[in-house]
């Protein structure tokens, strides 16, 4: 198995501002995932980020709005930029664990924009 | 592409009972997986079972089984002698062979009453 943190895992942000939200796994991963849950929604994702070439966008979603870094095996960054009220969510880290075959997740970052 | 559909906004289910959660996904592969994952009010994704869609048998993990009709795509979720620490929404889930991405339903809330 796997055991993700994110970090941090709430925060309150002015409309305009960008925040970066850390993911740390315990083992190395060859896949990790971005999903957002808007308040009283399912999970969508955002994007697949492998580490060493850049992360793979879902439709409607975008680099400049969402850049995410994957620098190892173990790390990745999520920033949500220039914020707005409907930004606010749920983000969710996930990791492909090849010898359970079963994705993990982390706790979850609560961001709400003022 | 590949959707999940769950029905059922909310279930309520007694001490001691048994509810049932429905699941319907479209598709045109032959070989994939299927998930039930349930997130309490900590936001934490905890996956239930799983069923690998070459396996004729239904998956059972402990107090949790599935009813997986591959030809009708439909995979419910049983929880027997269920208990206040499964409340909770309930998210069906789909993905390909290999490292493909999970597609969620819209979730089930299940509320247990004591």
């Amino acid at each position: 198995s796997a055991v993700i943190s994110q970090k941090p895992s709430r925060d309150i942000c002015q409309r305009g501002t960008s925040l970066t939200i850390q993911c740390q796994v315990d083992s190395q991963v060859t896949m990790m995932f971005w999903y957002r849950q808007q308040p009283g929604q399912s999970l969508t994702l955002i994007a697949t980020a492998n580490q060493g070439s850049e992360a793979t966008y879902e439709s409607g979603f975008v680099i400049d709005k969402f850049p995410i870094s994957r620098p190892n095996l173990t790390f990745s960054t999520l920033t949500v930029s220039n914020m707005s009220p409907e930004d606010s969510s749920i983000y969710l880290c996930s990791a492909h664990h090849g010898g359970d075959n079963e994705q993990f997740f982390g706790p979850g970052t609560r961001l709400t924009v003022l | 592409a590949q959707t999940v559909t769950q029905s059922q906004p909310e279930m309520s289910v007694q001490e001691a009972e048994t509810v049932t959660l429905s699941c319907t996904y479209d598709t045109s592969e032959s070989d994939y997986y299927l998930f039930w994952y349930k997130q309490p009010p900590s936001r934490q994704m905890i996956l239930v079972i799983r069923q690998e869609a070459y396996k004729q048998q239904n998956a059972t993990e402990n107090r949790f089984s599935v009813n997986f009709q591959k030809a009708a795509k439909s995979f419910s979720l049983k929880i027997s002698d269920s208990q206040l620490g499964d409340a909770a929404m309930y998210f069906c889930a789909y993905r390909t062979l290999g490292w493909g991405k999970l597609q969620f339903g819209a979730g089930t809330q299940v509320v247990v009453t004591p």
